[in-house]
């Protein structure tokens, strides 16, 4: 079946370190693939999307390319900040026609000063 | 600026009661969905509807039920709450189909006693 899988946290940084939070995916079909961000106390928000092979999905210093040989959307970022502490979720959508997302289980970044 | 908003922020509840969880999105969007989200398991989808008046199961709808009379409001029933449905509950909408981003609400943390 389809599913998604997230290396586990939490994932702790200092400041302006080197981001990396790995996600494969199991799909049938294209998937589109996302990552999504909750601040704490919040609902989750978009942060950036990739809809097929190859796509390069980036928002706010974040980047995760659409790698269909390796099933892989790995988050990445040059320098995180405080304020990226946060949990993100990788997620697919399986078809075009029925908008349902598949989340993986969320990575918790924790970046302190 | 789009919103989704959840009625209750935290909800305490009794074994056996009855539990409205009400969700209301500005956007008017086609598609509204239900999840519960649990620490190691993600979110995972409960219902989803993509009309007035229309719903699918999703991946657990067991002991619960949905009510969408009207396009901005979607409602997730607890017939009969029990210990195991504490959870945080996150309310989501999107635009009709078609790789859209989902707009998430604050969640409901729903505690059973």
């Amino acid at each position: 079946g389809n599913s998604v899988t997230q290396m586990e946290g939490p994932v702790t940084l200092s400041e302006e370190a080197f981001l990396t939070i790995n996600c494969t995916y199991t799909a049938t079909g294209y998937p589109s693939l996302f990552w999504y961000v909750q601040y704490p106390g919040e609902g989750l928000q978009l942060l950036l999307k990739a809809t097929k092979a190859d796509d390069k999905g980036s928002n706010k210093g974040f980047e995760a390319t659409y790698r269909k040989e390796t099933t892989s959307f790995h988050l990445e970022k040059g320098s995180v900040q405080v304020s990226d502490s946060a949990v993100y979720f990788c997620a697919l959508m399986r078809s075009y026609n029925t908008d349902k997302l598949i989340f993986g289980t969320g990575t918790r970044l924790q970046v302190f000063p | 600026d789009v919103k989704v908003t959840q009625s209750s922020r935290y909800l305490v509840k009794r074994t056996g009661e009855k539990v409205f969880l009400e969700c209301v999105q500005d956007m008017d969007h086609e598609n509204m969905f239900w999840y519960r989200q649990d620490p190691g398991l993600g979110l995972r989808l409960i219902y989803f509807s993509y009309d007035v008046k229309m719903k699918e199961k999703g991946d657990i709808p067991e002991g619960y039920s949905v009510s969408r009379e009207k396009k901005e409001r979607f409602s997730l029933i607890l017939e009969s709450a029990s210990t195991n449905q504490t959870s945080m509950y996150l309310c989501a909408s999107s635009r009709d189909s078609g790789y859209n981003e989902q707009f998430f609400g604050p969640g409901t943390r729903l505690t059973v006693l």
